[in-house]
Protein backbone atom coordinates (compact mmCIF):
# COMPACT_ATOMS: atom_id res chain seq x y z
CA UNK A 1 0.00 0.00 0.00
CA UNK A 2 1.27 3.31 -1.23
CA UNK A 3 -0.67 4.86 2.08
CA UNK A 4 -1.51 8.53 1.52
CA UNK A 5 -0.52 10.03 -1.61
CA UNK A 6 -0.29 13.80 -2.33
CA UNK A 7 0.89 15.82 -5.12
CA UNK A 8 2.67 18.32 -5.84
CA UNK A 9 5.22 18.16 -2.91
CA UNK A 10 6.16 22.05 -3.89
CA UNK A 11 4.22 24.90 -5.98
CA UNK A 12 4.82 28.30 -6.30
CA UNK A 13 1.56 30.18 -7.47
CA UNK A 14 1.23 33.77 -8.28
CA UNK A 15 -1.62 36.06 -5.93
CA UNK A 16 -4.92 35.13 -8.05
CA UNK A 17 -4.55 32.12 -9.89
CA UNK A 18 -5.91 29.00 -9.07
CA UNK A 19 -4.85 25.43 -8.59
CA UNK A 20 -5.73 21.67 -7.08
CA UNK A 21 -3.57 20.05 -4.27
CA UNK A 22 -4.54 16.20 -5.08
CA UNK A 23 -4.71 13.46 -2.28
CA UNK A 24 -5.15 9.33 -3.03
CA UNK A 25 -5.37 7.24 -0.42
CA UNK A 26 -5.40 3.49 -0.96
CA UNK A 27 -6.63 1.84 2.57
CA UNK A 28 -10.09 2.24 1.51
CA UNK A 29 -11.23 4.90 4.21
CA UNK A 30 -13.70 6.67 4.64
CA UNK A 31 -12.41 9.61 6.54
CA UNK A 32 -10.58 11.95 4.85
CA UNK A 33 -9.35 15.53 5.76
CA UNK A 34 -7.30 18.45 4.51
CA UNK A 35 -4.99 20.45 6.96
CA UNK A 36 -2.42 23.33 6.83
CA UNK A 37 0.90 24.15 9.49
CA UNK A 38 2.15 27.24 9.10
CA UNK A 39 5.22 28.13 10.38
CA UNK A 40 6.02 27.24 14.34
CA UNK A 41 2.39 25.93 14.71
CA UNK A 42 0.15 23.09 14.57
CA UNK A 43 -1.93 21.71 12.35
CA UNK A 44 -5.45 23.92 10.88
CA UNK A 45 -8.34 21.69 9.70
CA UNK A 46 -9.77 23.30 6.17
CA UNK A 47 -12.60 20.66 5.19
CA UNK A 48 -13.22 17.22 5.63
CA UNK A 49 -15.02 13.87 4.54
CA UNK A 50 -16.43 11.22 6.21
CA UNK A 51 -17.04 9.45 2.90
CA UNK A 52 -17.85 9.66 -1.16
CA UNK A 53 -20.68 12.94 -1.16
CA UNK A 54 -19.73 13.80 1.73
CA UNK A 55 -18.03 17.04 2.95
CA UNK A 56 -17.79 19.65 5.63
CA UNK A 57 -15.80 22.63 6.96
CA UNK A 58 -13.13 22.61 9.35
CA UNK A 59 -11.85 25.79 11.17
CA UNK A 60 -10.03 27.33 7.91
CA UNK A 61 -12.56 26.43 5.21
CA UNK A 62 -12.27 30.11 3.60
CA UNK A 63 -10.59 30.28 0.15
CA UNK A 64 -10.62 26.80 -0.26
CA UNK A 65 -13.36 24.32 -1.87
CA UNK A 66 -13.33 20.57 -1.61
CA UNK A 67 -14.95 17.06 -3.57
CA UNK A 68 -14.85 13.61 -3.06
CA UNK A 69 -16.56 11.73 -6.02
CA UNK A 70 -15.01 8.58 -4.75
CA UNK A 71 -13.88 6.93 -1.93
CA UNK A 72 -9.97 7.17 -2.43
CA UNK A 73 -9.00 10.92 -3.84
CA UNK A 74 -9.97 14.07 -1.87
CA UNK A 75 -8.61 17.38 -3.68
CA UNK A 76 -7.88 20.35 -2.05
CA UNK A 77 -8.84 23.64 -4.53
CA UNK A 78 -7.63 26.92 -4.31
CA UNK A 79 -9.84 29.23 -6.14
CA UNK A 80 -7.83 32.51 -6.20
CA UNK A 81 -4.57 32.33 -4.19
CA UNK A 82 -3.59 34.75 -1.81
CA UNK A 83 -0.07 35.20 -0.42
CA UNK A 84 -2.09 34.22 2.91
CA UNK A 85 -2.66 31.04 2.05
CA UNK A 86 0.91 30.13 1.76
CA UNK A 87 1.48 27.38 4.15
CA UNK A 88 2.31 23.18 4.18
CA UNK A 89 -0.58 21.33 3.28
CA UNK A 90 -1.19 17.53 4.69
CA UNK A 91 -3.65 15.35 3.48
CA UNK A 92 -5.01 12.28 5.81
CA UNK A 93 -7.64 9.56 6.03
CA UNK A 94 -8.83 7.27 8.66
CA UNK A 95 -11.58 3.86 8.87
CA UNK A 96 -13.55 6.50 11.31
CA UNK A 97 -13.69 9.03 14.21
CA UNK A 98 -11.51 7.92 17.53
CA UNK A 99 -9.11 5.88 14.95
CA UNK A 100 -5.55 6.95 13.87
CA UNK A 101 -5.02 9.40 10.67
CA UNK A 102 -2.41 8.57 8.46
CA UNK A 103 -0.77 11.87 6.57
CA UNK A 104 0.59 12.58 3.37
CA UNK A 105 3.89 13.84 2.58
CA UNK A 106 2.70 17.13 2.90
CA UNK A 107 2.23 19.99 -0.05
CA UNK A 108 4.41 22.93 0.37
CA UNK A 109 2.69 26.52 -1.37
CA UNK A 110 4.22 29.59 -1.83
CA UNK A 111 1.56 32.30 -2.67
CA UNK A 112 3.50 35.19 -4.07
CA UNK B 1 -13.80 27.75 21.38
CA UNK B 2 -12.41 24.62 22.47
CA UNK B 3 -8.85 23.71 22.04
CA UNK B 4 -5.70 21.65 22.73
CA UNK B 5 -2.93 23.17 23.97
CA UNK B 6 0.79 21.92 25.03
CA UNK B 7 2.52 23.15 28.09
CA UNK B 8 6.07 23.94 26.92
CA UNK B 9 7.28 24.81 23.47
CA UNK B 10 11.17 23.29 23.70
CA UNK B 11 12.47 20.74 25.49
CA UNK B 12 15.83 19.77 25.73
CA UNK B 13 16.64 16.49 27.36
CA UNK B 14 20.37 14.76 27.21
CA UNK B 15 20.35 11.51 25.41
CA UNK B 16 19.47 8.41 27.25
CA UNK B 17 17.37 10.23 29.75
CA UNK B 18 13.65 9.82 30.38
CA UNK B 19 11.41 13.10 27.95
CA UNK B 20 8.10 14.15 29.30
CA UNK B 21 5.93 16.26 26.92
CA UNK B 22 2.52 17.29 28.41
CA UNK B 23 -0.72 17.88 27.15
CA UNK B 24 -3.54 20.12 28.35
CA UNK B 25 -6.54 19.66 26.27
CA UNK B 26 -10.29 21.85 27.21
CA UNK B 27 -12.98 19.80 25.38
CA UNK B 28 -14.40 17.43 28.20
CA UNK B 29 -16.32 15.64 25.48
CA UNK B 30 -12.98 14.60 23.86
CA UNK B 31 -12.84 10.15 24.02
CA UNK B 32 -10.23 9.81 22.02
CA UNK B 33 -6.28 11.14 22.09
CA UNK B 34 -3.23 10.83 19.85
CA UNK B 35 0.16 11.61 19.92
CA UNK B 36 2.47 12.29 16.60
CA UNK B 37 5.98 12.84 15.65
CA UNK B 38 6.64 15.01 12.94
CA UNK B 39 10.60 15.21 11.61
CA UNK B 40 11.58 18.09 9.43
CA UNK B 41 9.51 18.15 6.04
CA UNK B 42 7.87 15.20 6.98
CA UNK B 43 4.03 14.79 7.63
CA UNK B 44 2.73 13.70 10.97
CA UNK B 45 3.67 9.73 12.47
CA UNK B 46 1.80 8.04 14.54
CA UNK B 47 3.41 7.25 17.89
CA UNK B 48 0.43 6.18 20.42
CA UNK B 49 -2.96 6.42 21.25
CA UNK B 50 -5.47 6.58 24.13
CA UNK B 51 -9.08 6.32 24.85
CA UNK B 52 -10.86 7.65 27.80
CA UNK B 53 -11.81 4.52 29.17
CA UNK B 54 -8.08 4.32 30.01
CA UNK B 55 -5.87 6.10 31.90
CA UNK B 56 -2.33 4.33 30.87
CA UNK B 57 -1.11 3.06 27.67
CA UNK B 58 2.13 1.86 26.74
CA UNK B 59 3.88 1.31 23.65
CA UNK B 60 7.46 0.72 22.69
CA UNK B 61 9.34 2.93 24.98
CA UNK B 62 6.43 5.54 25.45
CA UNK B 63 3.45 5.50 27.04
CA UNK B 64 0.83 7.77 27.52
CA UNK B 65 -1.05 8.99 30.58
CA UNK B 66 -4.72 10.91 30.75
CA UNK B 67 -5.77 12.08 33.53
CA UNK B 68 -9.32 13.35 32.72
CA UNK B 69 -9.65 15.03 36.27
CA UNK B 70 -7.58 17.89 35.10
CA UNK B 71 -8.09 17.07 30.96
CA UNK B 72 -4.01 16.34 30.93
CA UNK B 73 -2.29 14.44 28.59
CA UNK B 74 1.45 13.24 28.59
CA UNK B 75 3.60 11.34 26.72
CA UNK B 76 6.83 9.75 28.43
CA UNK B 77 9.89 8.56 26.11
CA UNK B 78 12.23 6.24 28.15
CA UNK B 79 16.05 6.20 26.95
CA UNK B 80 15.08 9.48 24.17
CA UNK B 81 17.85 8.79 21.46
CA UNK B 82 18.73 11.79 18.83
CA UNK B 83 16.15 10.09 16.51
CA UNK B 84 13.75 11.14 18.91
CA UNK B 85 14.39 14.37 18.16
CA UNK B 86 11.28 16.08 16.53
CA UNK B 87 8.06 18.19 17.31
CA UNK B 88 5.45 16.12 18.72
CA UNK B 89 1.64 17.01 18.61
CA UNK B 90 -1.21 15.89 20.87
CA UNK B 91 -4.56 15.49 19.71
CA UNK B 92 -8.06 14.75 20.41
CA UNK B 93 -11.20 13.99 19.14
CA UNK B 94 -14.83 14.24 20.12
CA UNK B 95 -17.93 13.96 18.43
CA UNK B 96 -19.11 17.22 19.59
CA UNK B 97 -16.38 18.85 17.75
CA UNK B 98 -16.82 17.48 14.31
CA UNK B 99 -14.96 14.39 12.95
CA UNK B 100 -11.77 15.31 13.13
CA UNK B 101 -8.56 15.44 15.02
CA UNK B 102 -7.80 18.76 16.67
CA UNK B 103 -4.43 19.35 17.46
CA UNK B 104 -2.28 21.29 19.40
CA UNK B 105 0.30 23.38 18.93
CA UNK B 106 3.53 20.87 19.31
CA UNK B 107 6.65 21.03 21.04
CA UNK B 108 9.85 20.24 20.21
CA UNK B 109 12.00 17.63 21.31
CA UNK B 110 16.11 18.26 20.83
CA UNK B 111 18.50 15.91 22.66
CA UNK B 112 21.56 16.44 23.22
CA UNK B 113 24.51 13.76 22.68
Amino acid sequence: NAGVTQTPKFQVLKTGQSMTLQCAQDMNHEYMSWYRQDPGMGLRLIHYSVGAGITDQGEVPNGYNVSRSTTEDFPLRLLSAAPSQTSVYFCASSYGRGTEAFFGQGTRLTVV
Amino acid sequence: GESVGLHLPTLSVQEGDNSIINCAYSNSASDYFIWYKQESGKGPQFIIDIRSNMDKRQGQRVTVLLNKTVKHLSLQIAATQPGDSAVYFCAENADNAGNMLTFGGGTRLMVKP
